[in-house]
């Protein structure tokens, strides 16, 4: 079965830092990557995903991730935040002919001016 | 602006009851589905349709009752609910609900149950 751990329930940055969002996934089979961001008050809008081919995957709004099969991490990054990248983010995993896509517990990131 | 619409946006409702929300998308998407999401959880798979058919049912008590009219539109019927149902309802849509394949989620109902 597959499962997503996303080891930080809470990150706080100030605006214009980097910052790292981790995930980790475990899964006996090849599968696909994504991470999605809910503002307040609305659905999950997809940030980026992780198919095949190269290891780094940019996304909207200056994202980017970085696919480690090693490591079996799949960790959301971005060089500089702005206030209006606060939001929750939830990294979830598929794998192939899977109609389920597996949540991680989601990180609220909260930008301090 | 989301490419998947969901209506009421807000629904207040008594456990006698009997309400609809309703999910529509015009991506020309296979298949739909339906999301239970509670305060600062991620959310909870209920039902998946695929092709018209409804292809997953995540043991959904049977209170709540799923129907997809045609390839654009997915309704979920309610009746009977629990205080404990209170929650924001998404729906999604992907192309043909296999891996790999983004869902597209709207911006949700919220579910209020007295």
């Amino acid at each position: 079965a597959q499962s997503v751990t996303q080891l930080d329930s809470q990150v706080p940055v100030f605006e214009e830092a980097p910052v790292e969002l981790r995930c980790n996934y475990s899964s006996s089979v090849s599968v696909y990557l994504f991470w999605y961001v809910q503002y307040p008050n609305q659905g999950l809008q997809l940030l980026l995903k992780y198919l095949s081919g190269s290891t780094l995957v940019k996304g909207i709004n200056g994202f980017e991730a970085e696919f480690n099969k090693s490591q079996t991490s799949f960790h959301l990054r971005k060089p500089s935040v702005h206030i209006s990248d606060t939001a929750e983010y939830f990294c979830a995993v598929s794998d192939q002919g899977a109609q389920k896509l597996v949540f991680g517990q989601g990180t609220r990131l909260t930008i301090n001016p | 602006d989301t490419e998947v619409t969901q209506t009421p946006k807000h629904l207040v409702m008594g456990m006698t009851n009997k309400k609809s929300l309703k999910c529509e998308q015009h991506m020309g998407h296979r298949a739909m589905y339906w999301y239970k999401q509670k305060a600062k959880k991620p959310p909870e798979l209920m039902f998946v349709y695929s092709y018209e058919k409804l292809s997953i049912n995540e043991s959904v008590p049977s209170r709540f009752s799923p129907e997809c009219p045609n390839s654009s539109l997915l309704n979920l019927h309610l009746h009977a609910l629990q205080p404990e149902d209170s929650a924001l309802y998404l729906c999604a849509s992907s192309q043909g609900g296999q891996g790999g394949q983004p869902q597209h989620f709207g911006d949700g109902t919220r579910l209020s149950i007295l």
